[in-house]
């Protein structure tokens, strides 16, 4: 099955810098691939995601990037702000049902 | 919260005893999931609904059965709870139409002593 390797497990940076996490998959015929966003205690919130036939998108402060040749794509927040901090989860998937994640990122922003 | 809500929200048992979790959803959706979330590795699929009385398997469904004899709700049985199935166990619907996203429930945080 498909197996979802995720990079780096903590990152600290200062507000107002730019944090990249960054995935690997390993099944070529995944073809979904979400960001999730969890704060202490809450759900996990979708906040962006791609398909294999779009190499980049973006929203606001936030971009996905997916590489299909090398099998890995990467979350881009920039110009980042406290409220920012949280748990990050990449996933991969090949037929809408068997939803693989990440292992996430603990992203502190320090004011 | 794409109107999700779960049963009970925190559960104490002791190992030996049977545990149901109830998923609740009021949009109508076709597709629902049941998920763990342990530390270390992410999110884990545990059993999917495609439609009342229709499941099958995730990744890690040893332990657990379920049923759905009802478009809304999605019930997760653990049978026999052992400690290894202390979690916090998330349900999910997928979005309508031909929409991929998945949106979670606010979770059951169960132990099992």
């Amino acid at each position: 099955g498909e197996n979802v390797e995720q990079h780096p497990s903590t990152l600290s940076v200062q507000e107002g810098d730019s944090a990249v996490i960054k995935c690997t998959y390993s099944d070529s015929a995944s073809n979904y691939f979400p960001w999730y966003k969890q704060e202490l205690g809450k759900r996990p919130q979708l906040i962006i995601d791609i398909r294999s036939n779009v190499g980049e998108k973006k929203d606001q402060r936030i971009a996905v990037t997916l590489n299909k040749t090398a099998k890995h794509f990467s979350l881009h927040i920039t110009e980042t702000q406290p409220e920012d901090s949280a748990v990050y989860f990449c996933a991969a998937s090949n037929n809408n049902n068997d939803m693989r994640f990440g292992a996430g990122t603990r992203l502190t922003v320090k004011p | 919260d794409a109107g999700i809500t779960q049963s009970p929200r925190h559960k104490v048992t002791e190992t030996g005893t049977p545990v149901t979790l109830r998923c609740h959803q009021t949009e109508n959706h076709r597709y629902m999931y049941w998920y763990r979330q342990d530390p270390g590795h992410g999110l884990r699929l545990i059993h999917y609904s495609y439609g009342v009385k229709d499941t099958d398997k995730g990744e890690v469904s040893d332990g657990y059965s379920v049923s759905r004899s009802k478009t809304e709700d999605f019930l997760l049985t653990l049978e026999s709870a052992t400690s290894s199935q202390t979690s916090v166990y998330f349900c999910a619907i997928k979005g309508v139409g031909a929409s991929y996203e998945q949106y979670f429930g606010p979770g059951t945080r169960l132990t099992v002593t």
